[in-house]
């Protein structure tokens, strides 16, 4: 079955500086890729995917990249605020029923 | 639109007792997953149906876990007996599956406290 990684678990930033987490996947058939981000105490909520004919996506602050190649896209957050702060969540979808893997989650710190 | 729907919010048992958690998905979704998410951890399929047949149901825990889901809508979810690592917030998240809207929406979870 799909096996993604997700690093770094926990992750420091200045407000003002940029974001990235990486996520790694096994299963060359999987075609979407979604973040999700997760307040505490709260459930998770979509942000941004991308599928696989895809190699980058962005949206405002947030942009999505996809290497199918090395098998590992990526969550850039531009020019964070205190409010970025969450655990950041990514997962693949492969098969032809779409099942879904979760990555471990990284809990983003945006220090003022 | 309304939201899915989870109940209950809350629930304490002590273990080897019993437990279900109901939930409703978005109005047309045919698609609806259970997750475990045991805090600090990524959520844990644990299965997934489509309309009311099951997809996936790789990590359920077949010995002490059930689900079902009733006419393709409502599903419900049953821990018997429970054991204290059962301890986590349930998820149940919908979609519609089309093949442009994979988008999961996620209820606000059943978190459930074994002693």
């Amino acid at each position: 079955g799909e096996n993604v990684e997700q690093h770094p678990s926990t992750l420091s930033v200045q407000e003002g500086d940029s974001a990235v987490i990486k996520c790694t996947y096994s299963d060359s058939a999987s075609n979407y890729f979604p973040w999700y981000k997760q307040e505490l105490g709260k459930r998770p909520q979509l942000i941004i995917d991308i599928r696989s004919n895809v190699g980058e996506k962005k949206d405002q602050r947030i942009a999505v990249t996809l290497n199918k190649t090395a098998k590992h896209f990526s969550l850039h957050i531009t020019e964070t605020q205190p409010e970025d702060s969450a655990v950041y969540f990514c997962a693949a979808y492969s098969g032809g029923y779409q099942k879904v893997t979760f990555g471990t989650g990284t809990k983003l710190q945006v220090i003022p | 639109e309304a939201g899915v729907a989870q109940s209950p919010r809350y629930k304490i048992i002590e273990k080897r007792q019993s437990v279900a958690f109901w939930c409703n998905p978005i109005s047309g979704h045919a698609t609806l997953y259970w997750y475990q998410q045991i805090l600090g951890q990524g959520p844990k399929l644990l299965i997934q149906f489509q309309n009311n047949g099951v997809v996936d149901d790789s990590q359920l825990p077949k010995d002490r876990f059930s689900a079902e889901r009733l006419k393709g809508v409502d599903s419900t979810l049953k821990i018997q007996p429970a054991k204290l690592e059962d301890s986590a917030v349930y998820l149940c998240a919908s979609s519609l599956r089309r093949a442009t809207d994979y988008e999961q929406y996620f209820g606000p979870g059943t978190r459930l406290t074994v002693t």
